[in-house]
């Protein structure tokens, strides 16, 4: 299977705790983008990389949040102390860098703070 | 004002049946446009990229009035398999906007 890989799949965990998710992209696109979904709305943009770079961040990404791409291959997303708000399902999706260039997302890892 | 506004639904509608959806940008410099398809609790799929002189994927129209900043979706003699929500997305700069989504229901 080539196309974009995230794990876990779910995950539950109480305030306070520290989770971290993972994302493989396809192994051709550069560009890599972590988007946070909510009960009714469309993906909201949290962040991407064009390799290794992380080129923009979302004001929606509070100082807990962060993110990496070490080698430019996969990435993670880690949320310190998580509150209640941030059970949401978490979208990776990667590209090539052309501005037409549609996205492929991952499965998503779906996070529940209790 | 949200960057993309779509009509939430939900669309119900039996089978066979004629659907359009509406969705609105605001960012006039943008330049790429996609409809994506979003089914139940799974992440969103590419359903067709929305082309200036509109284009069309079988039973699928997609239109763009850039003057007006408007994009379309017509989804002719709908089956079963087309229930789930359709995400309008817009491309202004770096990475893309996704509006809330319009649920569709298809029913026998």
């Amino acid at each position: 299977d080539t196309g974009v890989s995230q794990n876990p799949r779910h995950k539950i965990t109480k305030r306070g705790q520290n989770v971290t998710f993972r994302c493989d992209p396809i192994s051709e696109h550069n560009r890599l983008y972590w988007y946070r979904q909510t009960l009714g709305q469309g993906p909201e943009f949290l962040t991407y990389f064009q390799n290794e770079a992380q080129l923009e961040k979302s004001r929606l990404l509070s100082d807990r949040f962060s993110a990496e791409r070490p080698k430019g291959s996969f990435s993670t997303l880690e949320i310190q102390r998580t509150e209640q708000g941030d059970s949401a399902m978490y979208l990776c999706a990667s590209s090539f860098r052309r501005g037409a260039s549609p996205l492929h997302f991952g499965n998503g890892t779906r996070l529940t703070v209790t | 004002r949200k960057e993309v506004e779509q009509d939430p639904g939900p669309f119900n509608v039996p089978e066979g049946a004629t659907v359009a959806f509406n969705c609105t940008y605001s960012n006039s410099a943008s330049q790429s446009f996609f409809w994506y398809r979003q089914d139940c609790r799974k992440e969103p799929k590419l359903l067709m990229s929305v082309y200036s002189s509109g284009n069309e994927d079988g039973r699928f129209t997609a239109q763009l009035n850039r003057a007006s900043q408007y994009i379309s979706l017509l989804i002719r003699d709908s089956k079963l398999s087309d229930s789930a929500t359709y995400l309008c997305v817009v491309n202004p700069d770096e990475y893309m906007r996704f509006g809330a989504g319009t649920r569709l229901t298809v029913k026998p």
